[in-house]
């Protein structure tokens, strides 16, 4: 059984069209994220979510939306793409509390932005 | 004061080696170290993990070094093989819960055979 799994695992899209990709965890956490991963391997925070709060990276443009149906799902909405959102897009998952909050990752959907 | 500096940015070292990635930080509220590993196609996994209230952590061949007072931490790997070869991160939790995990920005590792 799969723990984190993001669907599509590939996505090649135009500019200016709107994707979504669907994310979900099957290990009973509270918190979910999404990250950002570039060419350079650099792997920058996006959203962190859970049924309190949402922490959003002010650096992240408003095109992007995390959408939480419910505690185990947390998918990724974009709007207009661009050439720049071409990455890999991570999703994870782990326990908000001060305890074990080792954070357990899919395995990223690459998106490629033409 | 919420960024983990990690460098190098990129290691080779022979099959064998003992590469060591360090890490720094400035917030004293993290109270929780972890290492993850990637391989290509796959994301981070957990590889091992340190509090604050010890020096050294050893799992297999795989040790992080802790320095409380010059807020850093690094990871060795003994005896390093081909395998090994993938990119780590290193990452800091504060003590407010895994909700505001920061990440270094990655070393990626090659191990020549």
């Amino acid at each position: 059984d799969t723990a984190v799994s993001q669907t599509p695992k590939y996505l090649v899209t135009q500019m200016g069209n709107d994707k979504s990709i669907k994310c979900e965890q099957n290990l009973g956490h509270d918190t979910m994220y999404w990250y950002k991963q570039d060419s350079k391997k650099f792997l920058k925070i996006m959203f962190s979510y859970n049924n309190k709060e949402l922490i959003i990276n002010e650096t992240v443009p408003n095109r992007f939306s995390p959408k939480s149906p419910d505690k185990a799902h947390l998918n990724l909405h974009i709007n207009s793409l661009e050439l720049g959102d071409s990455a890999v897009y991570f999703c994870a998952s782990s326990h908000a509390g001060t305890g074990n909050t080792e954070a357990f990752f899919g395995q990223g959907t690459r998106l490629t932005v033409v | 004061q919420q960024q983990v500096k990690q460098s190098p940015q990129s290691l080779i070292v022979q099959k064998g080696g003992i590469p060591i990635i360090n890490c720094a930080y400035e917030n004293t509220a993290f109270d929780y170290f972890p290492w993850y590993q990637q391989f290509p196609g796959k994301g981070p996994a957990l590889l091992i993990a340190i509090r604050p209230d010890v020096s050294e952590k050893k799992e297999g061949r795989f040790t992080i070094s802790f320095n409380k007072s010059a807020k850093q931490f690094s990871l060795h790997i003994m005896d390093s093989q081909p395998g090994d070869s993938a990119t780590y991160f290193c990452a800091a939790t504060p003590n407010t819960g895994g909700f505001k995990t920061i990440f270094g920005a990655g070393t990626r590792l090659f191990v020549k055979a």
